[in-house]
């Protein structure tokens, strides 16, 4: 059973716009939820997180919004940038052990 | 300097045949995980070790065995190797918050 999932495989934006990419989960109990970005041929990379008692986490560029009740989150990159090319993994922890969703390959077209 | 070394980059093993991914991490954390990447389930949680002990263990196949001869090291042993175990496989670690892991660049595996 995925517990953590993303709903775009894929998402294709211009330079310069906000990319924004979606998750939900389904264990209530999860209360940590990183993201990670991968680039082709190397290991994931954590970018930023957020805490299930935080509705926002901004850091730079990347912003988590996070609904407890609805149980999704989304990663908002602002302005962005051919170099942000890359899948995106959300995760979420549970008793130690981190869950992944499938990812979100992002491609900005210059 | 890579932090977490790797060990081969790339290997193809035949099937039945037995090979071992080596992991060594230099960032003096104190827990290691193997995570298993393929097309058909992106970034799956196999193995967890904290004070070279196993925390948790999310691999049905006896086929898996990691090995922590070191606190910085923890080997992952395959025996019978099978084309399904075709995958990119990561080490990763932590410090104490198991969501902050440092991954490896992976070690690629084709069976055939």
């Amino acid at each position: 059973q995925q517990q953590v999932r993303q709903s775009s495989q894929s998402l294709t934006v211009w330079e310069g716009e906000t990319a924004i990419l979606n998750c939900s989960y389904e264990n209530s109990a999860f209360d940590y939820f990183p993201w990670y970005q991968q680039f082709p041929g190397e290991g994931p990379a954590l970018l930023i997180a957020i805490r299930s008692v935080s509705d926002k986490k901004e850091d730079g560029r990347f912003t988590i919004f996070f609904n407890k009740r609805e149980k999704n989150l989304s990663l908002h990159i602002k302005d962005s940038q051919p170099g942000d090319s890359a899948t995106y993994f959300c995760a979420a922890i549970n008793y130690n052990v981190l869950y992944f969703g499938s990812g979100t390959k992002l491609t900005v077209e210059p | 300097d890579p932090k977490i070394i790797q060990k081969p980059k790339y290997l193809v093993a035949v099937t039945g045949s037995e090979k071992i991914l080596i992991c060594e991490q230099y960032l003096g954390h104190n827990a290691m995980y193997w995570y298993r990447q393929s097309a058909k389930k992106p970034l799956e949680f196999m193995f967890s070790y904290s004070y070279q002990k196993l925390m948790d263990n999310q691999t049905a196949s006896s086929r898996f065995q990691p090995q922590s001869s070191k606190k910085n090291h923890l080997d992952l042993q395959i025996t019978a190797l099978k084309p399904d175990d075709s995958a990119t496989y990561f080490c990763a670690s932590s410090q104490e918050q198991a969501g902050q892991l440092y991954f490896g660049e992976g070690s690629k595996l084709t069976v055939l």
